[in-house]
C-alpha cells in the first residue's frame, strides 16, 4: 500500500482557497488517488478522485504533477462548513476488494 | 449514489455484554466490506475486510475471536464485539465498494460501561 503523507492542520478564513497537498512517492502504476472529508463522528465522504492531470467537481479540483509523485486538492472559497479532516489515499480504483490505508489526514479549520 | 446504512448510530453497552452492528448496502451489492475502527483524535484503522459467503480477513493485532465479522448476504455485513469492555469503545465505521469508489457509512459509536 502506497504511503501517503499530509500536513497535520490548515488554517484558514471563510472566501479563501485551501490548497492541501499530499505526498504518495512509492504510488503504483495502477493507483488512482482519492480524497475524502470526515466531520466528527461521522463515516469519511468521497470528494475526488483522478489518476493524473487535474480533476474538477463541484465541490473541489485535484491537481496531479506528471510524476504522480503528488497530488494537490484545492477547495475554493471555503465555508465555515469545510472544517473537517481531509484524507489522501492511494489505491486501485476497479478494485472494489482493495483495502484502503488511511494516514493521519489534514485537519482544515476555517474561521468567520 | 451509493449508499452505505450503519445501525445503530450509537449504543452503550455493559462490561461483558456482546454489541451487533449493522453495515448494509442499500442501492448495490457488496461481495467485500471493511470494517474500520477510530478512536478519539486519530486516523481509522482498518480492522478487518467482510467477504460475502467465506470468513472475514482481519488485520494484524485484531482478534477474530473478539470482533466477529458475518457477511451472510450481498447487502448485509454485521461485526459483532463480544464480551465488550472499556477499552472496545471506540467510533466503529464500515464501507463498501462499487464501480470503483467506496462509500461509507455513518459510523456507530461503541460506550462500553
Amino acid at each position: 500500500l502506497a504511503k501517503t503523507t499530509q500536513p497535520i492542520s490548515m488554517d484558514s478564513y471563510e472566501g479563501q482557497e485551501v490548497n492541501i497537498t499530499c505526498s504518495h512517492n512509492n504510488i503504483a502504476t495502477n493507483d488512482y488517488i482519492t480524497w475524502y472529508q470526515q466531520f466528527p463522528s461521522q463515516g469519511p465522504r468521497f470528494i475526488i478522485q483522478g489518476y493524473k492531470t487535474k480533476v474538477t467537481n463541484e465541490v473541489a479540483s485535484l491537481f496531479i504533477p506528471a510524476d504522480r509523485k503528488s497530488s494537490t486538492l484545492s477547495l475554493p472559497r471555503v465555508s465555515l462548513s469545510d472544517t473537517a479532516v481531509y484524507y489522501c489515499l492511494v489505491g486501485v480504483r476497479r478494485s472494489n476488494d482493495y483495502k484502503l490505508s488511511f494516514g493521519a489526514g489534514t485537519t482544515v479549520t476555517v474561521r468567520a | 449514489g451509493a449508499v452505505v446504512s450503519q445501525h445503530p448510530s450509537w449504543v452503550i453497552c455493559k462490561s461483558g455484554t456482546s454489541v451487533k452492528i449493522e453495515c448494509r448496502s442499500l442501492d448495490f451489492q457488496a461481495t467485500t466490506m471493511f470494517w474500520y475502527r477510530q478512536f478519539p483524535k486519530q486516523s481509522l484503522m482498518l480492522m478487518a475486510t467482510s467477504n460475502e459467503g467465506s470468513k472475514a480477513t482481519y488485520e494484524q493485532g485484531v482478534e477474530k475471536d473478539k470482533f466477529l465479522i458475518n457477511h451472510a448476504s450481498l447487502t448485509l455485513s454485521t461485526l459483532t464485539v463480544t464480551s465488550a469492555h472499556p477499552e472496545d469503545s471506540s467510533f466503529y465505521i464500515c464501507s463498501a465498494g462499487e464501480g470503483g469508489g467506496y462509500t461509507f457509512g455513518s459510523g456507530t459509536r461503541l460506550t462500553v460501561v
